[in-house]
């Protein structure tokens, strides 16, 4: 069974048009991620709650938000997308309980903006 | 900083054959190293990991890897490569500053051929 569901899992947008992607989690985890891959490089890491403390990684672009509105759910909201933004976009969870723990990661979500 | 390095971007190998993706860290510290594979299309998936213990580490699908602090490596192997281990492997590392973030590598893709 799932236990981190991203929807949707395929999302076409327009250039500029507000798009947003969703994450949510049956484990219970304190720690939420969003990353964006593209072209099977590196998953590149955009931010991360712990809880509901917001960290931000300093070369995420402004275009980039987030919201947890509780423990299961996180959202990634890209306000003006742009053609660089095609990517698969992945939400990851770890319990956060100070040991060292692994990351469980949702199926994705491939976004293409035309 | 902290830095995993894959030197392959791809490896190929023959159904039956042993297989090796190589791994090499850069860590202040103590090392929290993990595999993760992924399927076309797909999230991440947790292979193994290594805290402290064992050099030799076993993991999901019959995966190991040997960590070796004297060349700072920690390499990917398997007696006998499937067809089906056909994907891209990411080798990671815990940052140590306090946060919960992950930095990857960037990826080698395995070909395993009937």
């Amino acid at each position: 069974d799932a236990m981190v569901i991203q929807n949707p899992r395929y999302q076409v947008t327009q250039f500029g048009k507000p798009v947003t992607l969703s994450c949510s989690q049956t484990l219970n985890h304190n720690v939420m991620y969003w990353y964006q891959q593209k072209s099977s490089q590196a998953p590149k890491l955009l931010f991360h709650y712990y809880d509901k403390d917001f960290n931000n990684e300093a070369d995420t672009p402004d275009n980039f938000q987030s919201r947890r509105p509780n423990t299961s759910f996180c959202f990634l909201d890209i306000r003006s997308p742009g053609l660089g933004d095609t990517a698969m976009y992945l939400c990851a969870t770890s319990s956060g309980t100070g040991e060292v723990d692994i990351q469980y990661f949702g199926a994705g979500t491939r976004l293409s903006v035309l | 900083a902290q830095s995993v390095a894959q030197p392959e971007d791809q490896v190929n190998v023959a159904e039956g054959n042993p297989l090796t993706v190589k791994c090499t860290y850069s860590v202040s510290g103590n090392p929290y190293l993990f595999w993760y594979v992924q399927y076309p299309n797909r999230g991440l998936q947790f292979l193994l990991k290594y805290i402290t213990g064992d050099n030799l580490v076993k993991g999901s699908y019959g995966f190991e890897a040997e960590f070796n602090k004297s060349q700072t490596s920690f390499h990917l192997k398997k007696p006998s490569a499937l067809v089906s281990d056909s994907a891209l492997y990411f080798c990671a590392v815990r940052d140590a500053s306090g946060t919960y973030k992950y930095i990857f590598g960037t990826g080698t893709r395995l070909k395993v051929l009937a």
